[in-house]
């Protein structure tokens, strides 16, 4: 298994602007993923992107990933109050055992 | 579609009691789930890998007579936390994976909040 790590620790934007968070990995993967966790709740997946892929995009969400630098983003357009939540990045490769880092924290101030 | 049951939301209990926690998937059939635990503003730290029919993966640190994971069948994997104490108060969460390894996401529960007073 292997950890993400995702940074910043913690984001505090205004309504509508862009929310950008990183996360970096150590080795190879075959896939990467992103996943959203309200206070209190389980995790809820957002979009994953496999190691052929540079970018991809889901409403209004872009998740792009560079496996040179071992490192992907996730970009979250027109925020809004409701997108308040901490936000986890999930790499593996093979057997795929799932492992998380610490998050970043998305404050959305309305 | 792919959703995954966690029951109970929260529980307490006093120490030296045992409890169990339920993760089911309703739509789907899951051979491996994976339970959680997540301190306050932590990650989650992965405890054990649960396959369907055979015995549960611990990972390193985590007790398996303390943590006893039960995959009896492809839809209900169950996590007694036995003999309970202060310390194993926390939120346990499980997930599963609807399809085979490498391209799947997870599937998460809505987790259990554990207080042990």
């Amino acid at each position: 298994s292997q950890q993400g790590e995702e940074d910043p620790q913690a984001l505090s934007i205004q309504e509508g602007e862009n929310a950008t968070m990183n996360c970096s990995y150590k080795t190879s993967i075959n896939n990467l993923q992103w996943y959203r966790q309200n206070s209190g709740r389980g995790l809820v997946h957002l979009i994953l992107i496999r190691s052929n892929e540079r970018e991809k995009h889901s409403g209004r969400l872009r998740v792009t990933l560079d496996t040179s630098k071992k490192s992907s983003s996730l970009l979250i357009t027109a925020s809004r109050a409701a997108d308040t939540a901490s936000y986890f990045c999930a790499t593996g490769i093979g057997s795929y055992i799932p492992t998380f880092g610490r998050g970043t924290s998305l404050i959305v101030h309305p | 579609g792919a959703v995954v049951s966690q029951h109970p939301s929260w529980v307490i209990c006093k120490s030296g009691t045992s409890v169990k926690i339920e993760c089911r998937s309703l739509d789907f059939q899951a051979t491996t789930m994976f339970w959680y635990r997540q301190f306050p503003k932590q990650s989650l730290m992965l405890m054990a890998t649960s396959n369907e029919g055979s015995k549960a993966t611990y990972e390193q640190g985590v007790e398996k007579d303390k943590f006893l994971i039960n995959h009896a069948s492809l839809t209900l994997s169950t996590l007694t936390v036995t003999s309970a104490h202060p310390e194993d108060s926390s939120f346990y969460i499980c997930s599963a994976r609807a399809g085979a390894a490498g391209n799947s996401p997870l599937h998460f529960g809505n987790g259990t909040r554990l207080t042990v007073t």
